[in-house]
Order: structure tokens, then sequence, then C-alpha cells
């Protein structure tokens, strides 16, 4: 059963340009969150969407976006990079069942260097 | 709102040692709890989760960590850590019966655990 995939694994882009992320979630998952990780803020969470529908939003400035297809593949935009953008970031898919506690799977993320 | 804290950045510890991970948790609601370790240039891995019953949970690779309410703690344990076991890992809690199903979780700062030989 193939994990979460991510693509590209590695970016590099210059300040004020645009990035778009995706991530496959695993077969039947649909839920998809994306996640923020830097040395010195930690992991943050983004935003959560289900069913092509934003759920949850983290605390980041409007110049963040996601959105999720029918098939729940998701793709995050950052507009206008900072080089405080630059981070891994993770996305990570569930498996919404009704059920109490299911767990996130992750995928091994896409490290983005703004220079 | 949940939040979460690592007691310890980086705990040393010498192979076959024991080891003990700290995470505390603050929440006005109920939580679910996990652990999470993370190898380098890798993304997340579940160890182990808590969402009920019984308050001491066995996890992979001879990891267990126990749920202690009164004190708002979820400690991570192994009796003997390998060199392999070197990582970072996070504690993380999500909000119990959050109703809209929001999977968000909340992670702590996240603990180096370097295993010398």
């Amino acid at each position: 059963k193939a994990g979460v995939t991510q693509t590209p694994r590695y970016l590099i882009k210059t300040r004020g340009q645009q990035v778009t992320l995706s991530c496959s979630p695993i077969s039947g998952h649909r839920s998809v969150s994306w996640y923020q990780q830097t040395p010195g803020q930690g992991l943050q969470f983004l935003f959560e969407y289900f069913s092509e529908t934003q759920r949850n939003k983290g605390n980041f400035p409007g110049r963040f976006s996601g959105r999720q297809f029918s098939n729940s593949r998701s793709e995050m935009n950052v507009s206008t990079l900072e080089l405080g953008d630059s981070a891994l970031y993770l996305c990570a898919s569930s498996l919404v069942t009704g059920s109490k506690g299911t767990e996130a799977f992750f995928g091994q993320g896409t490290r983005l260097t703004v220079v | 709102a949940q939040s979460v804290t690592q007691l310890d950045s980086q705990v040393p510890v010498f192979e076959e040692a024991p080891v003990e991970l700290r995470c505390n948790y603050s929440s006005s609601v109920s939580v679910y709890l996990f652990w999470y370790v993370q190898y380098p240039n890798q993304g997340l891995q579940l160890l182990l989760k808590y969402l009920s019953g019984s308050t001491l949970v066995k996890g992979i690779n001879g990891f267990e960590a126990e749920f202690n309410k009164s004190q708002t703690s979820f400690h991570l344990r192994k009796p003997s850590v390998h060199i392999s076991d070197t990582a970072e890992y996070f504690c993380a809690v999500r909000e119990a019966d959050s109703g809209a199903g929001s999977y968000q979780l909340t992670f702590g700062k996240g603990t180096k655990l370097s295993v010398i030989p």
C-alpha cells in the first residue's frame, strides 16, 4: 500500500516568487493536512482539507493557500515568497471512518529553500 | 486550544540504557495523545497513541508511554535503546470527539535523542 507522496522533495525559489507543492494521500484517505516545520517554530499546522473543503486553518498569512481535488490529492501554494518561508512542508492524510482517534500518516515532506 | 511541552530539547543516552522522554500537555477539552519519530530528512512516523482505556500504551520498536491525566503527562519510555533509535521525537495532541472531525495536531518542539555507542 503506497504511503503519502509529496512532490517535489526539494525546491529552491527566489524571494517574491510563488510555489506550489503537491500531496497525494494514501488511497481511500479523505482528510489531508499540511504542516510547516522550521528549527525555530517547530511543527505548525497550516490547514486541513476534507472532501474538497477547507475544514480548519492555522495562523498563517493569506499568502498560504491550498486546495483539495475530487480524488483527495491536495496542493498548497505560497505566493510572494519570503526568506522565512524556508521550511520543510509536511502533508498528512487520515482515513475518516467515523471512528475516533484515526491517526495521521505523514509524507516525507518538501524541503523549500527561499534565496 | 491545546499546547504541548517537551521538557528536554536534547537527551543523550548510552546504548542499551533506558530512556524517558517527557511530555506535558494543556487542554480545556479531552484530547488524544500521540508520539511520532522523525529520522533525518524524513517525515513523521507514528510510534504510539493513546485514545482511551489502559493508560499504558505500547508502540513500535519497543517504545511505550503512560498517560497520566492528573499530571497531564504522556511520557515516552524505552527500557534499552539502540543506536538506530537516534532521531527526533515529537509529542502531539488532538482534540477528542471534535464533532466536525478535525484532525489538526498540536505538536511539542521535539526532543532529539542521541544514542551513544
